[in-house]
């Protein structure tokens, strides 16, 4: 069974500060998403990395895939309150199916 | 455009009650989903169509009853359900066969609340 193991599961921090979540596993993802949801509303995709070694900017928004397709990263400079939900990544399995990490709820207070 | 859209946002029903969600997107998609999410957890997979035909059932309960009347439309029937069948019900779409580009689109989701 492939497992994402996300951490941390929970972050709050104040305002500019910067912070990183982490995505580990010990299969091997064929791309790797993550997304941003908002309490009753669908999860939003931040981005998809595909390539080992890939790094992807979005704004304050740094993704990171792992050499070898099994973790990634994402890392947000200068937090803003924003950028408070549940991120997600998940990764792509055979038959198009997503694997899930465990989610980390950010909470960014001004 | 990466568009999925859900109807209705809201939905309450009762336990004797039948209803439907509905799926639309527009982007040529060929593979759709239906997620179970309970608040603060990951979404769980539910049904997977490919092609319109049901290509995976995650053991889901015979009360939910995944249907795709064409490469656009995914509808979830519900019928009998039980109060923890409450959750918000994700619908998303992909373009299969593409190995390398599972990328997944979500819709905003319906809220279902059984009484």
């Amino acid at each position: 069974t492939q497992l994402l193991e996300q951490s941390p599961q929970f972050l709050s921090i104040q305002e500019g500060e910067n912070l990183t979540v982490y995505c580990n596993s010990s299969s091997v993802f064929s791309s790797l998403q993550w997304y941003r949801q908002e309490p009753g509303e669908g999860p939003v995709l931040l981005v998809t990395v595909v390539t080992g070694g890939e790094v992807k900017k979005l704004k304050r928004l740094t993704f990171q895939f792992g050499d070898a397709r099994k973790d990634s990263s994402l890392h947000i400079t200068a937090a803003q309150p924003g950028d408070t939900g549940l991120y997600l990544c998940a990764g792509g399995v055979q038959g198009g199916k997503l694997i899930f990490g465990q989610g980390t709820e950010l909470s960014v207070k001004p | 455009d990466t568009e999925v859209t859900q109807t209705p946002k809201h939905l309450v029903m009762g336990m004797t009650n039948k209803k439907s969600l509905k799926c639309e997107q527009h982007m040529g998609h060929r593979a759709m989903y239906w997620y179970k999410q309970k608040a603060k957890k990951p979404p769980e997979l539910m049904f997977v169509y490919s092609y319109e035909k049901l290509s995976i059932n995650e053991s889901v309960p015979s009360r939910f009853s995944p249907e795709c009347p064409n490469s656009s439309l995914l509808n979830l029937h519900l019928h009998a359900l039980q109060p923890e069948d409450s959750a918000l019900y994700l619908c998303a779409s992909s373009r299969p066969g593409l190995a390398r580009q599972d990328t997944q689109y979500f819709g905003p989701g319906t809220r279902l609340t059984v009484l």
